[in-house]
Parts: structure tokens; sequence; C-alpha cells
């Protein structure tokens, strides 16, 4: 079993929906989470960055994370064309500086 | 510079064959770091480097990888005797400190044939 769990997708939504996307994760040592966005053939990019279990909103995008239920979330707003990539959720635990991803969840945002 | 750099950004290569990738980081940052990604996969971490300081290679698959970063700036991942399950996208990623936002590069896509 993988330390971190995505759903790999597609999800295909159209233009204006709001996208929730989902990451459980095994390993109680993550500290801090993050949602990278990939286009394709192209490097991932930081979106988010949390730590501890809350909410954190920025613009149209919104990090969750439960810490209880080792479970954190990525919900876009008024989804855009523009949106449509592939999300990848990343952990890093306290004293180690390498990230654990998720698979990736690809999206499809239709105008 | 603007942005992480790799080079090449296509590596085709025989199966025995050695490669060589680049990474030039964004200027002056300490942290370094290489990931393989596999088709369809998230990165994998391979290892991390602060200055010239490699500080974790525990995801370096086999002896046959190999990193340097050897003045703390430029960065070199070399695969000797290079096998198909080799085949993937390389990334580095750099950033300003110890801690927080990596900043990555486009990858070098490796195939091994």
């Amino acid at each position: 079993q993988k330390e971190v769990e995505q759903d790999p997708g597609p999800l295909s939504v159209p233009e204006g929906a709001i996208v929730s996307l989902n990451c459980t994760y095994s390993n109680s040592a993550f500290q801090y989470f993050m949602w990278y966005r990939q286009y394709s053939r192209k490097g991932p990019e930081l979106l988010m960055y949390t730590y501890s279990s809350g909410n954190k909103e920025d613009g149209r995008f919104t990090a969750q994370v439960d810490k209880s239920s080792k479970y954190i979330s990525l919900f876009i707003r008024d989804s855009q064309p523009s949106d449509s990539a592939t999300y990848l959720c990343a952990m890093e635990d306290t004293g180690r500086r390498a990230l654990t991803f998720g698979s990736g969840t690809r999206l499809q945002v239709q105008p | 510079g603007a942005g992480v750099s790799q080079s090449p950004r296509y590596k085709v290569a025989k199966r025995g064959q050695d490669v060589a990738l680049r990474c030039d980081p964004i200027s002056g940052h300490v942290s370094l770091f290489w990931y393989q990604q596999a088709l369809g996969q998230g990165p994998e971490f391979l290892t991390y480097f602060q200055n010239e300081a490699q500080l974790d290679k525990s995801g370096l698959p086999s002896d046959r990888f190999f990193a340097e970063r050897p003045e703390g700036s430029v960065s070199t991942l070399k695969i000797q005797r290079t096998q198909q399950e080799d085949s993937a996208v390389y990334l580095c990623a750099s950033s300003p400190a110890s801690a927080g936002e990596l900043f990555f590069g486009e990858g070098s896509r490796l195939t091994v044939l």
C-alpha cells in the first residue's frame, strides 16, 4: 500500500463547477501538506501549502487538512478550462526534506 | 535565472548506455532536489543537496544512479548502464532555503530502448 493514495481520475466537469480533489495518507509523521498543479510536459507548480489541520483559502482555491482522518482536500470554485491539468498532493514530515507525492488526479474542465 | 533549467529536455538512450542530466537551479537557491516521475505517476524523491552537500540520497534506486553538485550550484544526475525501467521524466527542483516552496524545472524525459 502506498503512503499517499489519490484517485487518478480523469475527472471531467463543466466550466463553473466546484471541483473536489482528495488524498488519503497513512504516515502520521506527515506535518506539511501541499497541492501542486502540473500541466502536460511541464514541471509541478505549487498551489497551496498548509501545516496542521484546518482550512486555507487563496482565491478560488481552498485546501483542507484533517489529520485525525489522514485526509486532505483541495476545492476549486468557479472552475475554468485553464484549470485543466493534473493535480498532485504532496506531503512532508518534519526533519526530512523529501516530499511524498500522490499519483495525481487528471482534471478536465469543459467550456 | 528566471527558473530552474534542465537539459537535455529529451534523451533517447540504448540500454546499457550512460546518461548525464543537468540541472541549473534558480540563482542563489541553497537546496536542490531530484525526483523521478514515471508515466501516470507522481514524482518520487531521489536525492537532496544543501549547497554542495548531499544530505539525503535514500531515494536513489540503485548504485547505477549518482548525483553531484560540486560547487553548490549546477547539479548533474548520472545514470550508468541504463535499463528500460529507467525510462521516466527526471525533475529537478530548487528552494531558496532549507525549508519552503520547491520550484520545479520542466524535466528531462529519458527513454531507454
